[in-house]
Order: structure tokens, then C-alpha cells, then sequence
């Protein structure tokens, strides 16, 4: 079956834009999270999102928005981008039962 | 922060060789996941541990988990140049719905 989805791939931003990033999750998984990863802060919690709902929120600005739709797919959107935006960003979807999360390969987010 | 520990930071050793890593967390657990992760790239989940399991065995990974120390431990047997990764562990605590990771040990593996 098919895995977590991410796109874009790479992207290029310039300081003050605003992005939009996209994950599909694997058919059945209704609950998408989204992490971000930098060198100095390591892997953090963004949201988790469960049947269009958000149900977790992590330490970070409002800047940071996120939204699932009724086919479980997630977008997160970061507004007014600023240097420390630059990170990798990782969507996750889980099955019900807790086995474990699927990762997407990511989509590095470089704000220049 | 509730960020977990681990240790080493870094590894490197020899093909063949047994690697062992450590990790410490801070709050009361659900269960304990470990994730491998190749040069930047998304994560991959390796095995999960669930806090009423001691000990896990998945091919050549052996996991185990101290609830009193609140630590776990990663051991990957006769290691290949192919695990040469970052490896994350990750815990999954009550009521949270995130998981909380570890600031991972970087594996080297030579051939």
C-alpha cells in the first residue's frame, strides 16, 4: 500500500511569504501529526490532527496553523516565514490501534 | 523540556560489531518507539515497546524497557553498513496523541 505523502519535495522561501504544505496519509490512517526537525532543536511537535479535528498543538506561534480534510489529507501552513522557518518538516499518520507511525520522507523548508 | 535523552550522541564502529544505544524520558508512558533515519530523510519506525513490556525482539533489534529508570535501550546485532543512520527513540505518553523524541544517537557502520 501506498505511504505517507508529502509535497512539495523542496522548497525555497523568502523571509515574510507564507507556504502551504500538503500530506496524505495512508489510506485508513485518520490521524496526521506534523513535526518539525532543525539541527538545534532536534524533532518537535507541530499537531495532530483526528477526523478534521485538531486534537494536540504544540509550543509554537500562531504563525503555525495546520487543517485535515474529511479524506483525512492534512495541510500546515506557516505565515510570515522568518530564518528559524528553515527546518524539515515531517508529517505522520497512525491507524487507530497504536502501532507505531509512518513518517513521509518530508519537505525541507529553506527560508532565505 | 520534555525532550528525551540519548546517548552516545555519535557511534561508530566496525561491521559485525553490536551497537548499543540509550535512551532516558521524563514523563509516564504509554509505550516507547525507536525510528531509524537515513541522511535527512523521513523517519522510519523500527519496533515498539509498550510500558507493561520488559523486552522486544524484532530480527536483529533487541529493545528494552526500564519503567522505574525510565529508560530504554536500542541494541542492533551484528551490524551492517547499511545501519549507518540517526537512530531516534520516541515516547507516546497517555492522553497526548504526539510523540516526544529523543535528541537521537548518530551511527556510523564501516565496512
Amino acid at each position: 500500500k501506498a505511504g505517507v505523502t508529502q509535497t512539495p519535495r523542496y522548497l525555497i522561501k523568502t523571509r515574510g511569504q507564507q507556504v502551504t504544505l500538503s500530506c496524505s496519509p495512508i489510506s485508513g490512517h485518520r490521524s496526521v501529526s506534523w513535526y518539525q526537525q532543525t539541527p538545534g532543536q532536534g524533532l518537535q511537535f507541530l499537531f495532530e490532527y483526528f477526523s478534521e479535528t485538531q486534537r494536540n498543538k504544540g509550543n509554537f506561534p500562531g504563525r503555525f496553523s495546520g487543517r485535515q480534510f474529511s479524506n483525512s489529507r492534512s495541510e500546515m501552513n506557516v505565515s510570515t516565514l522568518e530564518l528559524g522557518d528553515s527546518a524539515l518538516y515531517l508529517c505522520a499518520s497512525s491507524p487507530p490501534s497504536n502501532y507505531g507511525y509512518t513518517f513521509g520522507s518530508g519537505t525541507r523548508l529553506t527560508v532565505v | 523540556s520534555q525532550q528525551g535523552e540519548e546517548d552516545p550522541q555519535a557511534l561508530s564502529i566496525q561491521e559485525g560489531e553490536n551497537a548499543t544505544m540509550n535512551c532516558s524520558y521524563k514523563t509516564s508512558i504509554n509505550n516507547l518507539q525507536w525510528y531509524r533515519q537515513n541522511s535527512g530523510r523521513g523517519l522510519v519506525h523500527l519496533i515498539l515497546i509498550r510500558s507493561n513490556e520488559r523486552e522486544k525482539h524484532s530480527g536483529r533489534l533487541r529493545v528494552t524497557l526500564d519503567t522505574s529508570k525510565k529508560s530504554s535501550s536500542l541494541l542492533i546485532t551484528a551490524s551492517r553498513a547499511a545501519d549507518t543512520a540517526s537512530y531516534f527513540c520516541a515516547t507516546d505518553a497517555p492522553g497526548f496523541q504526539k510523540l516526544v523524541f529523543g535528541t537521537g544517537t548518530r551511527l556510523l557502520v564501516s565496512p
